[in-house]
Parts: structure tokens; C-alpha cells; sequence
């Protein structure tokens, strides 16, 4: 069973506007969650994180917000590049040094940035 | 170059075949993660090495191992593989300090038939 989810399997979104990147997890336990950007024929490379003692970071035109209660996160980048276009895997890891790295993903969502 | 570089990129191989994929890594870390990625599904962890002693299982080994041949190479292989063993693989790794982040290969695509 999934323990990290991505309802969205794709997003569309035109260029300079908000994309908005949805991920809910049911595991309690995780205390650290990332995003990743895959472009095709390439590895997934990190894009930002967040520990579950904020509720919001961010780092140029992109921001993830947590909602620890709900046991949701989001992706918010503004405004949307046509480099954007990739997909996007929501990741999650616990809390101690032995989960660092060892990563539970979402399925993953696919955006596209229309002119 | 990359930091993590994974051989072959792509494979083509026969049910029943064994088949080895390789990782090695010049950033210097410690742990080593071998990662597969099915559509629909997300990366899933084969398995994980936290030092070159060090071998664990992820929550999808069977049908694998793995060796750990010095800190900076880590190999996954396939004893016998079968059609649904087809996938893309990733090798990945981290510090063991100073965050979760994981570093990602650039994938090795491997067709069972």
C-alpha cells in the first residue's frame, strides 16, 4: 500500500502562470518530505524540501507548503517556465539518521507548460 | 560527468538470464541505494547499503542482490530475471550527515523477454 500519493498523474498549466503540485501521505512517522524533477532519459534530481517543523519553504520560484495535520503537502511554482515541464515525484523519509535517504515516493506527476 | 553513473543505460535480456547493473559514485558518500521505477507506481527500494559492510533490504528484494565492492560502487544483479523484473533502475546516494536528500543516476532501462 502506497504510503505517499499523487492523485494528479498529470498537470497542465500555461506559461507565467501558478503550478500547483498536490501529495498526501498516511504514514505519521515521516518527518521530512522532498520533491524531485525528472526530465525523460535522466535521473530524478532534488528540487526542494521541508521538515515537519515548518509549515512552508522556499527557495526561488518554488515553494512547498506542509499541512502536517491533514497530512498534506503542495508544490507551488510561480511563475511556471516552459523548463518546467517534467514530472515531479513527491518523496518522504522518517526521522532518524537510519531513514535519511531511504525514501518513499508518490507516483509522480507529470506537468506540462504551454506558451 | 556525472557524480553517479550508472552501466548500461539500457539492457535487452532473456528470461532466466543473469544480468548485472552497475553503479559507481565520485561524491564521496558513504550510503548507496538502488531504486526501481515502474509507471504508476513511483521509485520503490530494492536495496541499501550503508557502508561497504553494510547490506540491507528494501521493500521490494526478492529476485535480487546486490554487492558493495568498495565505497564508491555498489551492484545490483538479477539471478534469473523475468519479464516483470522489466523496469527502469536507479542507483542513488547520501550522505550519511547533513540530510535526506538523495542523489540519482541517470537510470539503467532494462527489457526482460
Amino acid at each position: 500500500d502506497q504510503q505517499v500519493k499523487q492523485n494528479s498523474p498529470s498537470l497542465s498549466v500555461q506559461e507565467g502562470r501558478i503550478s500547483i503540485l498536490n501529495c498526501d501521505y498516511t504514514n505519521s512517522m515521516f518527518d521530512y518530505f522532498l520533491w524531485y524533477k525528472k526530465y525523460p532519459a535522466e535521473g530524478p534530481t532534488f528540487l526542494i524540501s521541508i521538515s515537519s517543523i515548518k509549515d512552508k519553504n522556499e527557495d526561488g520560484r518554488f515553494t512547498v507548503f506542509l499541512n502536517k495535520s491533514a497530512k498534506h503537502l503542495s508544490l507551488h511554482i510561480v511563475p511556471s517556465q516552459p523548463g518546467d515541464s517534467a514530472v515531479y515525484f513527491c518523496a518522504a523519509s522518517g526521522q532518524s539518521t537510519d531513514s535519511w535517504g531511504k525514501l518513499q515516493f508518490g507516483a509522480g506527476t507529470q506537468v506540462v507548460v504551454t506558451p | 560527468d556525472a557524480d553517479v553513473t550508472q552501466t548500461p543505460r539500457n539492457r535487452i535480456t532473456k528470461t532466466g538470464k543473469r544480468i548485472m547493473l552497475e553503479c559507481s559514485q565520485t561524491k564521496g558518500h558513504d550510503r548507496m541505494y538502488w531504486y526501481r521505477q515502474d509507471p504508476g507506481l513511483g521509485l520503490r527500494l530494492i536495496y541499501y547499503s550503508f557502508d561497504v559492510k553494510d547490506i540491507n533490504k528494501g521493500e521490494i528484494s526478492d529476485g535480487y542482490s546486490v554487492s558493495r565492492q568498495a565505497q564508491a560502487k555498489f551492484s545490483l544483479s538479477l539471478e534469473s530475471a523475468i519479464p516483470n523484473q522489466t523496469a527502469l533502475y536507479f542507483c542513488a546516494t547520501s550522505p550519511s550527515w547533513g540530510g535526506t536528500e538523495a542523489f540519482f543516476g541517470q537510470g539503467t532501462r532494462l527489457t526482460v523477454v
